[in-house]
């Protein structure tokens, strides 16, 4: 059974803190992405990584950036939290991109205060 | 560039009774069309996709969904729904190295 599994359910950061977002696949997929998900405004794409050490900008990079050392691990930063950035993570991981289906985590729910 | 539109945000119906989310895409290339359900307090999953061949795709819970490229629609149909279809619905496109989603569709059934 294809699991994408992330660290926390559950998250409360204060303004300014360093966050750290962990997501672990176990299907040796070589790509992984991380969105964030908003009432109204369905899934928006952060970051992806379509191998280790790789990454590329999604749609709404500012203020985040990931780090993929090992090719089941994609971690997502927040170097200064802000209240804009309460939301809903969700990590997913794919085959390939375009045409292959992406696999999602749980997510992580982030309140910053 | 492509995009996704959900026309509806929410839609309400009876346990039974038959349903359909709508779905409009834009792309100026040749599309792959997926849809999502999520349910309460879950991630992500896939219910069915459109790579290619037959417009009519079926997936899983008895879900189904058409492609119509005059129409630039791929909506999702059910015959007749139960209680634990209650979710939210994603449809997606990808036309390239990432999927864009739409805003999502919260389909509530009511006994």
């Amino acid at each position: 059974d294809v699991k994408v599994t992330q660290s926390s359910r559950y998250l409360v950061k204060r303004t300014g803190e360093k966050v750290f977002l962990e997501c672990v696949q176990d299907m040796d997929h070589e790509n992984m992405f991380w969105y964030r998900q908003d009432p109204g405004l369905g899934l928006r794409l952060i970051y992806f990584s379509y191998d280790v050490k790789m990454k590329e900008k999604g749609d709404i990079p500012e203020g985040y950036s990931v780090s993929r050392e090992k090719k089941e691990r994609f971690s997502l930063i927040l170097e200064s939290a802000s209240t804009n950035q309460t939301s809903m993570y969700l990590c997913a991981s794919g085959k390939g991109l375009g045409l292959y289906e992406q696999y999602f985590g749980p997510g992580t729910r982030l309140t910053v205060t | 560039a492509q995009s996704v539109t959900q026309l509806d945000s929410q839609v309400p119906v009876f346990e039974e009774a038959p349903v359909e989310l709508r779905c409009n895409y834009s792309s100026s290339v040749s599309v792959y069309l997926f849809w999502y359900v999520q349910y309460p307090n879950q991630g992500l999953q896939l219910l069915l996709k459109y790579l290619s061949g037959s417009t009519l795709v079926k997936g899983i819970n008895g879900f189904e969904a058409e492609f119509n490229k005059s129409q630039t629609s791929f909506h999702l149909r059910k015959p007749s729904v139960h209680i634990s279809d209650t979710a939210e619905y994603f449809c997606a496109v990808s036309g390239g190295n990432k999927l864009v989603f739409g805003a999502g569709t919260i389909l509530r059934v009511k006994s």
